[in-house]
């Protein structure tokens, strides 16, 4: 089945650790997108990238880094940086980041909490 | 970030009946798109609309791009306990590659 796998579903992290969600899509899109989403808010991009070995910070990308080595995969790490990461964060894909009109097709999400 | 006005935030119906929401901007998009997301999942494509005044049916659901391509509506006839989830709209502007999300609008649907 072609999709976005997102794991693991729930992370706990404690202060001050740096943790990295998976994202892996085997659908051969080039574009893949990470969003932070807040209860009662829409989605924010924190980073995306349109192409291997090439990525661009979005809206919030404050206290996150991201790594693109793999068509397929595309690692969101948050850092000791972000001080307020308790949220639901999810992946995207879409077919080309540089043609116009291309959807974004989401992954299921990882939910991060703070012990 | 910019985030686009969707209205109503929430909406309670019966089983049957008919829903509106839409979604407005203040820049102009080439591209509007509508998502469901239900609890603890990702957000699922419903409906995508490339073209001012594009009327564009997915099952029961409608929706439209606006003529100004400020706007969007999104239609859903005869609500069924399944429809319930957070609706999403995003836009894509000409000169770039993001899309901008609404705040969402919950629906609850009650037998």
């Amino acid at each position: 089945d072609g999709g976005i796998t997102q794991s693991p579903k729930y992370l706990f992290r404690k202060e001050g650790q740096n943790v990295t969600l998976s994202c892996e899509q085997n659908l051969n899109h080039d574009a893949m997108y990470w969003y932070r989403q807040d209860p009662g808010q829409g989605l924010r991009l924190i980073y995306y990238s349109q192409i291997v070995n090439d990525f661009q910070k979005g809206d919030i990308a404050e206290g996150y880094s991201v790594s693109r080595e793999k068509k397929e995969s595309f690692p969101l790490t948050v850092t000791s940086a972000q001080k307020n990461p308790t949220a639901f964060y999810l992946c995207a894909s879409s077919i080309s980041g540089y043609r116009r009109n291309q959807p974004q097709h989401f992954g299921d999400g990882t939910r991060l909490s703070i012990l | 970030g910019q985030q686009l006005n969707q209205s109503p935030q929430s909406m309670f119906i019966q089983e049957g009946e008919d829903v509106s929401m839409n979604c407005t901007s203040s820049s102009i998009f080439n591209t509007w798109l509508w998502y469901k997301q239900d609890p603890g999942e990702g957000p699922v494509l419903l409906i995508a609309l490339y073209k001012a005044g594009e009327l564009t049916s997915n099952g029961r659901l409608t929706a439209q791009f606006g003529i100004t391509r400020k706007d969007s509506f999104l239609n859903i006839s005869a609500s069924i306990p399944s429809d319930v989830g957070i609706y999403f709209c995003a836009g894509q502007a000409y000169n770039t590659d993001k899309l901008i999300f609404g705040t969402g609008t919950r629906l609850q649907v009650f037998p």
